[in-house]
C-alpha cells in the first residue's frame, strides 16, 4: 500500500539551529508527486513544495532546502538558520498519477523554535 | 486577492444537528476537496469534486454530505449521522477537474473549527 512516514513526532530545537524534517514514502509507481506543507498554529495549510519522481535534484528557497533521494524513498526537509516563525507542523505528502484521487499525507512533525 | 474563504472560523453544534460548512473559492480552479484533521493527526479526505455537479466520496464520508452547484463554491453539510463531528475542517483545491487533478497542489482555505456541544 501506499505510505507515507513521518517518524518525528515532535522536534524542538533553539533559534539559529539548523533542523531536518524527514519523510520517507512507499509507492508503486514510477511517476508520482511529493509535496510539503506547512500548517502554523493558525491552522491553515500553506503549500511550501512540489516535486516529480523525475526531478531529483534538490531544491532551495532561501533559508529551506528539499533532499529528494529515490534510492532511499526519502524526501527530506531542512531548515537553515531556524527562527521561531518557523515553529508549526510540517506535512509531506504524496500523489500518483493514474491513483484514483488522493493525496496521502504523513501524520506531520511538530517543529517548535525555542529563542 | 485570489484565494480560498471558509466561512465559519468556529462554529458549535447541539447533538442531533445538521450545520453546513461553507467553502468559496476565486481562483477558477475546477477541482474542490474537504478534509478532516483531528488532534495531533493528519488529513483525512472526506469527499472530493472534480468537476461542478460531480462530487466523490473519500475515505470518511459517511455522516457528511457536499453539492457543487456552482464552480466557485463546495458546502460540507455535517449530519446528525456523523457521530463525532467535533473537529478541524479543511477545503482545498485545485486547477485541474480532469486526470491530473490528482498530480496538481492543493491549495488551502483557513479551517472551521467545529465543536460538538
Amino acid at each position: 500500500a501506499q505510505k507515507v512516514t513521518q517518524a518525528q513526532t515532535e522536534i524542538s530545537v533553539v533559534e539559529k539551529e539548523d533542523v531536518t524534517l524527514d519523510c520517507v514514502y512507499e509507492t508503486r509507481d514510477t511517476t508520482y508527486y511529493l509535496f510539503w506543507y506547512k500548517q502554523p498554529p493558525s491552522g491553515e495549510l500553506v503549500f511550501l513544495i512540489r516535486r516529480n519522481s523525475f526531478d531529483e535534484q534538490n531544491e532551495i528557497s532561501g533559508r529551506y532546502s528539499w533532499n529528494f533521494q529515490k534510492s532511499t524513498s526519502s524526501f527530506n526537509f531542512t531548515i537553515t538558520a531556524s527562527q521561531v516563525v518557523d515553529s508549526a507542523v510540517y506535512f509531506c505528502a504524496l500523489s500518483e498519477v493514474y491513483s484514483n484521487y488522493q493525496l496521502i499525507w504523513g501524520a506531520g512533525t511538530k517543529l517548535i523554535i525555542k529563542p | 486577492d485570489g484565494g480560498i474563504t471558509q466561512s465559519p472560523k468556529y462554529l458549535f453544534r447541539k447533538e442531533g444537528q445538521n450545520v453546513t460548512l461553507s467553502c468559496e473559492q476565486n481562483l477558477n480552479h475546477d477541482a474542490m476537496y474537504w478534509y478532516r484533521q483531528d488532534p495531533g493527526q493528519g488529513l483525512r479526505l472526506i469527499y472530493y469534486s472534480q468537476i461542478v455537479n460531480d462530487f466523490q466520496k473519500g475515505d470518511i464520508a459517511e455522516g457528511y454530505s457536499v453539492s457543487r452547484e456552482k464552480k466557485e463554491s463546495f458546502p460540507l453539510t455535517v449530519t446528525s449521522a456523523q457521530k463525532n463531528p467535533t473537529a478541524f475542517y479543511l477545503c482545498a483545491s485545485s486547477m485541474s477537474g480532469g486526470a491530473s487533478y490528482s498530480t496538481d497542489t492543493q491549495y488551502f482555505g483557513p479551517g472551521t473549527r467545529l465543536t460538538v456541544l
